[in-house]
């Protein structure tokens, strides 16, 4: 069955500098999540779209912007990099009024 | 908001005994709560979930059971195998469009053979 994908698998960054994280989710899933693990910590939520508006927001810095887009795919933004920001980044979905949430395999950002 | 507090952050069993995590959610709205498990640098993987309409339920070796007067649940793995290692996270939400999960601090399970 298909996955959630995500790309880049892993990135590197300097300080200062910005990126953007891409997640393609499941077929026909219409809402997608974003989560942020550093090491040895538990996800953290940072925001939600379903149909393409935003529908939760979590602890999310106001250097970090998110959209989805019309065929459901969704882009992380991320701005003024720091160091602290070192994580990873996981997208899940899930469909409609569904409760489960399938994760992708994560991003890996590394800030120096 | 939500705040679910998960125990004990590691356990270590012997191979065939059984394992049990438990949780405890703050947010009586919540009515959703899964089980992940992860493996070191791998995604959350979805194990098992329970919906507040029912006590419990089994998968298997995996088992679940929620109590929502005391807004806690649990997880029973039976006969614990060394590809049961892994961290296990518990997670609690509310059944809307785009709602979060809450996680829990993660279980470090260990099984020893």
């Amino acid at each position: 069955a298909a996955g959630v994908i995500q790309s880049p698998r892993h990135l590197i960054k300097e300080k200062r500098e910005t990126a953007t994280l891409k997640c393609y989710p499941i077929p026909r899933h219409d809402t997608v999540y974003w989560y942020q693990q550093g090491p040895g910590q538990d996800p953290q939520f940072l925001i939600s779209f379903y149909e393409k508006m935003q529908s939760d927001k979590g602890s999310i810095p106001d250097r970090f912007s998110a959209q989805q887009f019309s065929d459901y795919h969704s882009e992380l933004n991320m701005s003024s990099l720091e160091l602290g920001d070192s994580a990873l980044y996981f997208c899940a979905s899930s469909s409609g009024l569904e409760y489960e949430q399938y994760f992708g395999p994560g991003t890996r950002l590394t800030v120096t | 908001g939500e705040n679910v507090e998960q125990h004990p952050s590691t356990l270590s069993v012997q191979e065939g005994d059984s394992a049990v995590i438990k949780c405890t959610y703050s947010d009586s709205a919540s009515n959703y709560f899964p089980w992940y498990k992860q493996e070191l640098g791998k995604r959350p993987q979805l194990i098992i979930d329970i919906r507040s309409n029912v006590g419990e339920k089994k998968d298997q070796r995996i088992a679940v059971t929620l109590n929502k007067t005391a807004k806690h649940f649990s997880l029973h793995i039976t006969e614990t195998q060394p590809e049961d290692s892994a961290v296990y996270f518990c997670a609690a939400s509310k059944r809307e469009y785009g709602n979060k999960l809450v996680f829990g601090a993660g279980t470090i399970l260990r099984v020893k053979s």
